[in-house]
C-alpha cells in the first residue's frame, strides 16, 4: 500500500473535455506537489501546495489541498491534447523530510 | 544551469554484467535522490544522499545495489550483477532541500538481456 494513493490510474478523455485526479492518504502532508512527466522525459514540477484549503491555477489547471491536508486533486478544464502525460503527486509528512511519490495518473487526451 | 545530468541515455547489457549509471546533480543543490521506474511498480526512490551523506538506502533493492557520492556534482548507482528484473527507467534528481521541488534528469532506460 502506497502513502499517497492516486486515482483514477488511467483517465482517456477527448479534447475539451474536464478531467479531475485524485490524490489520497490517511497521513497529514506539511506540502504536497504536482509533477507532470511526459513520455521519455523526467517529471516537472507544476505546483506546490503548503496551506490546508489552498487553491491554486496554473491557466485550465487547478489545484487543491485539503483541509486537514491529507488529500489533493488536480482539476483541468478542457483538455488538450498536450496535457496528456503522467501525473504524480508527492508529499513531505514534515518540513525536511524526503518526498514520497504516489503511483500516479495515466492521462490521454485523445484529439 | 544544464539542469540534472545523467548518463547514458540508454543501456543494454548482458544478465550478470556490471552497470554504473551516472548523474551530476543541479549546482547548489543539497539532495540529491535515485528512483527507479517501471509501468508495474511506478516511481520507486532507491536512496538519498544530504550534503554527499546517504541518507537513507531502504530502497535499495538487493545488495547487488549500490550508490556513492563522491563529491556535490557527481553520484553513481551501480548494479553488480544485473539481472533482467533490474531492466527499468532510472531517474536521477536533485533538490535544494529534500522536502523542495525535485528537478530531475531525462533518465537512464536499462534493459538487462
Amino acid at each position: 500500500t502506497q502513502l499517497l494513493e492516486q486515482s483514477p490510474q488511467f483517465l482517456s478523455i477527448q479534447e475539451g473535455e474536464n478531467l479531475t485526479v485524485y490524490c489520497n492518504s490517511s497521513s497529514v502532508f506539511s506540502s504536497l506537489q504536482w509533477y507532470r512527466q511526459e513520455p521519455g522525459e523526467g517529471p516537472v514540477l507544476l505546483v506546490t501546495v503548503v496551506t490546508g484549503g489552498e487553491v491554486k491555477k496554473l491557466k485550465r489547471l487547478t489545484f487543491q489541498f485539503g483541509d486537514a491536508r491529507k488529500d489533493s486533486s488536480l482539476h483541468i478544464t478542457a483538455a488538450q491534447p498536450g496535457d496528456t502525460g503522467l501525473y504524480l503527486c508527492a508529499g513531505a509528512r514534515a518540513a525536511g523530510n524526503k518526498l514520497t511519490f504516489g503511483g500516479g495518473t495515466r492521462v490521454l487526451v485523445k484529439p | 544551469d544544464a539542469g540534472v545530468i545523467q548518463s547514458p541515455r540508454h543501456e543494454v547489457t548482458e544478465m550478470g554484467q556490471e552497470v554504473t549509471l551516472r548523474c551530476k546533480p543541479i549546482s547548489g543543490h543539497n539532495s540529491l535522490f535515485w528512483y527507479r521506474q517501471t509501468m508495474m511498480r511506478g516511481l520507486e526512490l532507491l536512496i538519498y544522499f544530504n550534503n554527499n551523506v546517504p541518507i537513507d538506502d531502504s530502497g535499495m533493492p538487493e545488495d547487488r545495489f549500490s550508490a556513492k557520492m563522491p563529491n556535490a556534482s557527481f553520484s553513481t548507482l551501480k548494479i553488480q550483477p544485473s539481472e533482467p528484473r533490474d531492466s527499468a527507467v532510472y531517474f536521477c534528481a536533485s533538490s535544494r532541500y529534500r522536502d523542495t521541488e525535485a528537478f530531475f534528469g531525462q533518465g537512464t532506460r536499462l534493459t538487462v538481456v
